[in-house]
């Protein structure tokens, strides 16, 4: 059973700090793995999706990795801004069949301080 | 497009009574997923449909969770006999077959008393 897992469960950053945070998963037979963000009260909005044959994704000052055979991947957040205060999950699609189950971490709860 | 659209936004009900949830996707989508978001467990899948068919219930909890899709345009969760440990936020979303992203709604908050 896919199993993912976040850390840390929060964090603290002063506005324009650079910061990494991490997603690993425990069956490496993944399909893709995407970055998520949650702002509260509402729902989840797509930010990166990376296929299990990709190393990387870029968004603007997002940047997301992925290694399949350690089971990690992180998401880098460049001169983070207040705005960037979410809460980011990853979930992970495993391989095989035409299942299309996505399994989350529980997130990591980022604030950004002025 | 106005996005996944899920009613009601909150809902509290008081134990034993049936709560249902009411979801419509993006149009065209044929993808539709249902999740319970708690703080223990975090965010699972209960069950998907693809072009109005369940593909996948096994994350339903037990026999008191049931969930339908009529047409392409609206779903439902049911929730009866509702319990305390149901109360969580429960979200849908929506996919197009050929695109890898989801794309879900506000959420329903339910608490059960």
């Amino acid at each position: 059973k896919q199993e993912v897992t976040q850390i840390p469960a929060a964090l603290s950053v002063p506005e324009g700090e650079n910061l990494v945070l991490n997603c690993s998963f425990t069956d490496s037979a993944i399909y893709n793995l995407q970055w998520f963000r949650q702002d509260p009260g509402k729902g989840l909005t797509s930010l990166l999706l990376i296929q299990s044959s990709q190393r990387e994704q870029t968004s603007g000052r997002l940047n997301a990795s992925l290694d399949k055979s350690s089971g990690r991947s992180t998401l880098y957040i460049a001169a983070s801004q207040p705005g960037d205060s979410a809460t980011y999950l990853c979930a992970v699609r495993n391989s095989g069949g035409s299942n299309y189950k996505l399994t989350f971490g529980k997130g990591t709860l980022l604030t950004v301080n002025p | 497009d106005a996005g996944v659209i899920q009613s009601p936004r909150h809902e509290v009900t008081e134990m034993g009574q049936e709560v249902t949830l009411r979801c419509k996707p993006i149009s065209g989508h044929d993808y539709l997923f249902w999740y319970r978001q708690t703080m223990m467990r975090g965010l699972e899948l209960l069950i998907y449909f693809n072009n109005n068919v369940p593909i996948d219930d096994s994350g339903m909890p037990e026999d008191r969770f049931s969930a339908k899709m009529p047409n392409a345009s609206f779903s439902t969760l049911k929730i009866q006999p509702s319990e305390p440990r149901d109360s969580a936020v429960y979200f849908c979303a929506s996919r197009q077959g050929y695109q890898e992203t989801q794309y879900f709604g506000p959420g329903t908050r339910l608490l059960v008393l």
